[in-house]
């Protein structure tokens, strides 16, 4: 059964760098999504792709975050100078939109001290 | 704008009870409603989900929710919980670019 995979599983970075969070959606998928979640908080959307542009974005994502589909396969959020709020797990997700239904990764936790 | 309250944090249960998870949405257009599970490190797990169709909807695990328009609820029900339904849920809705709106999430624990 085809996944939705996520690389690196845990991420720790020092405040100020800039991280690459990479997914590998699955394959025949057209809309791609990245969600975060802060310890003990709801999944919260950031940001959905469609056709190599931001299709939406929520107020979280601002500047300092990016996203790209640098080929066929791989869809990349950036984060440009992290900070320690930035501390979450990023989750990942690919639309069948026959079924309306989104296919989530097993999600990056990224450490910022 | 599209939202979902889930009423209650934390559900303890005994092995074989009923589950009984709820939702409330909040919504200016005919929802999409969802139901996803998260095991312990790991990640979303579609259950089941509510797109127009029957307003009772079967998922996987002997899962099921029923859409009421009236009450704006979708709650989520397991005739007898098992061991391994211990796990974080979270109701959600969609807009008309699929995102998701996610609730607060409900840890379900089960007694044995």
């Amino acid at each position: 059964e085809p996944e939705v995979t996520q690389t690196p599983s845990h991420q720790v970075t020092q405040m100020g760098q800039e991280v690459i969070l990479r997914c590998v959606p699955i394959s025949n998928h057209l809309y791609f999504y990245w969600y975060r979640q802060i310890l003990g908080q709801k999944v919260e959307f950031l940001v959905s792709f469609y056709n190599n542009e931001i299709s939406e974005k929520s107020e979280i994502f601002d500047d300092q975050f990016s996203v790209e589909r640098p080929d066929g396969s791989n869809f990349t959020l950036k984060i440009r100078s992290t900070k320690l709020e930035d501390s979450a797990m990023y989750f990942c997700a690919s639309l069948d939109w026959t079924l309306d239904e989104q296919y989530f990764g097993p999600g990056t936790r990224l450490t910022v001290t | 704008a599209q939202s979902v309250t889930q009423l209650g944090s934390h559900v303890s249960v005994s092995e074989g009870a009923l589950v009984l998870l709820r939702c409330n949405y909040s919504s200016s257009v005919p929802p999409y409603l969802f139901w996803y599970v998260q095991y312990p490190n790991q990640g979303l797990q579609l259950l089941l989900k509510y797109t127009s169709a029957a307003t009772l909807v079967k998922g996987i695990n002997d899962f099921e929710a029923e859409f009421k328009k009236s009450e704006t609820s979708f709650h989520l029900t397991k005739p007898s919980a098992h061991m391994s339904d211990a796990a974080e849920y979270f109701c959600a809705v969609s807009s008309n670019d699929y995102k998701l709106s996610f609730g607060a999430g409900t840890t379900v624990t089960v007694r044995a």
